[in-house]
């Protein structure tokens, strides 16, 4: 299964709504997961089955879609949110991740 | 607190093997599925293996399938990934993985709630 985000990159002022999209193919139900990775650190789940905030993780973050259009949006953009994020999808194995979309404060 | 701590990386020759090692605590290892991913200097993530709580379930990606072996042990609670004929395209950062649920089944056997910080594997000659 093919996952496509985009954009891969992003340039966003503190306060601002971002949204992320990764596209399947082919479709996937809702079986898509989105991670945060920082530089030298190990990703961290976000959101699981499309839409499930995983805990602790702020409610700033959010998730939506199914099938084969899925978006990831931070609602108010924070410094701590600037880091590359990652859709994958637990559809089927080969398991797959999206390339990523880096995610940078102006 | 859920640890894992990968070892066994380092620089190796192509075409020669490596194995690599995940201890893992905080947590009963033997109830739950884990996996193996990896992460090309300045790339992405790319899901390389999965093993089942009871190493019943197995699964490899194409670029694994007939080179990396995955096995576990359950009384060292210890994750493991045989790399044969190592090509250097195979140089990553290779990330043990726990799964959400205990004795999961479909889709939340596929699903990464905790990641160790890695071991590199370089090939080169």
């Amino acid at each position: 299964i093919q996952m496509t985000q985009s954009p891969s990159s992003l340039s966003a002022s503190v306060g601002d709504r971002v949204t992320i999209t990764c596209r399947a193919s082919p479709g996937i139900s809702g079986y898509l997961n989105w991670y945060q990775q920082k530089p030298g650190k190990a990703p961290k789940l976000l959101i699981y089955a499309a839409s499930s905030l995983h805990g602790g993780v702020p409610s700033r973050f959010s998730g939506s879609g199914s099938g084969t259009d899925f978006t990831l949006t931070i609602s108010s953009l924070q410094p701590e949110d600037s880091a590359t994020y990652y859709c994958q999808q637990s559809y089927s194995t080969p398991l797959t991740f999206g390339g990523g979309t880096k995610v940078a404060i102006k | 607190e859920v640890q894992l701590v990968e070892s066994g990386g380092g620089l190796v020759q192509p075409g020669r093997s490596l194995r690599l090692s995940c201890a893992a605590s905080g947590f009963s290892f033997d109830e739950y599925a884990m996996h193996w991913v990896r992460q090309a200097p300045g790339k992405g993530l790319e899901w390389v293996s999965g093993i089942g709580w009871n190493s019943v379930s197995i699964g490899y990606a194409d670029s694994a399938k007939g080179r990396f072996t995955i096995s576990r042990d359950n009384a060292k609670s210890s994750l493991y990934l045989q790399l044969s004929s190592l090509r250097a395209e195979d140089t990553a950062l290779y990330y043990c993985a726990k799964v959400v649920g205990t004795y999961c089944s479909g889709s939340s056997c596929r699903l990464f709630e905790h990641w160790g910080q890695g071991t590199l594997v370089t090939v080169s000659s």
